[in-house]
């Protein structure tokens, strides 16, 4: 069956420090892979999608990063994080437009 | 460029009652689909139902349905029959085209159940 992981669930990390989500998929090969923040009480905001391995667009400049190492693995990163980069931050995943999304069950940030 | 607003930031129903959560559109492209995602308190996003744009009749998933109406770009859900367990947070989403399957969503409604 195709499922998707996403880690952590909870995170909480210091102005300035670094980040590293991480989204993996199984059961599917070649999927689109996104990135989404949700900020406190409402609309998604898409930061990234990758169609690839190593292919990244970015949709939002800002202080984060996306990788995509490997076929189904996904990683959002930052160098430095700052206090606006809270939020609830999701992973999904497409192989076709009709299917939508699958959601990964998201990871919340709060920087301090 | 492609939008999705939902005009009611938040909604109420008795148990047992029916709903309708509002969702209109804009697009260029004559072939997409819709979608209805639910994001109850735990915060997973869930596919509720999907529409495609070539298909006139409206699609249905148990309790929820949609009411499509293509020349006025909208797509509203209605859910029937109201459970405590459908009190959550809905999107409306848009998918009209390219190769990255990129969703638009919209900035969702908060659906409240009272019993």
């Amino acid at each position: 069956s195709q499922t998707i992981h996403q880690w952590p669930a909870t995170l909480v990390q210091p102005v300035g420090s670094p980040l590293s989500l991480e989204c993996t998929v199984e059961g599917t090969s070649n999927p689109n892979l996104y990135w989404y923040r949700q900020a406190a009480g409402r609309g998604l905001q898409l930061l990234f999608y990758s169609v690839g391995i190593g292919q990244i667009s970015s949709e939002v400049p800002q202080n984060l990063s996306a990788s995509r190492p490997q076929d189904r693995q996904f990683i959002l990163s930052s160098k430095k994080l700052l206090l606006s980069d809270s939020g609830f931050y999701l992973c999904a995943w497409s192989v076709h437009r009709g299917g939508g999304y699958t959601f990964g069950s998201g990871t919340r940030l709060t920087v301090v | 460029a492609q939008t999705v607003t939902q005009s009611q930031p938040e909604m109420s129903v008795q148990e047992a009652e029916t709903v309708t959560l509002s969702c209109t559109y804009d697009t260029s492209e004559s072939d997409y689909y819709l979608f209805w995602y639910k994001q109850p308190p735990s915060r997973q996003m869930i596919l509720v139902i999907r529409q495609e744009a070539y298909k006139q009749q409206n699609a249905t998933e148990n309790r929820f349905s949609v009411n499509f109406q293509k020349a006025a770009k909208s797509f509203s859900l209605k859910i029937s029959d109201s459970q405590l367990g459908d009190a959550a947070m809905y999107f409306c989403a848009l998918n009209s085209g390219g190769s990255n399957y990129k969703l638009t969503f919209g900035k969702g409604t908060l659906l409240t159940v009272n019993p």
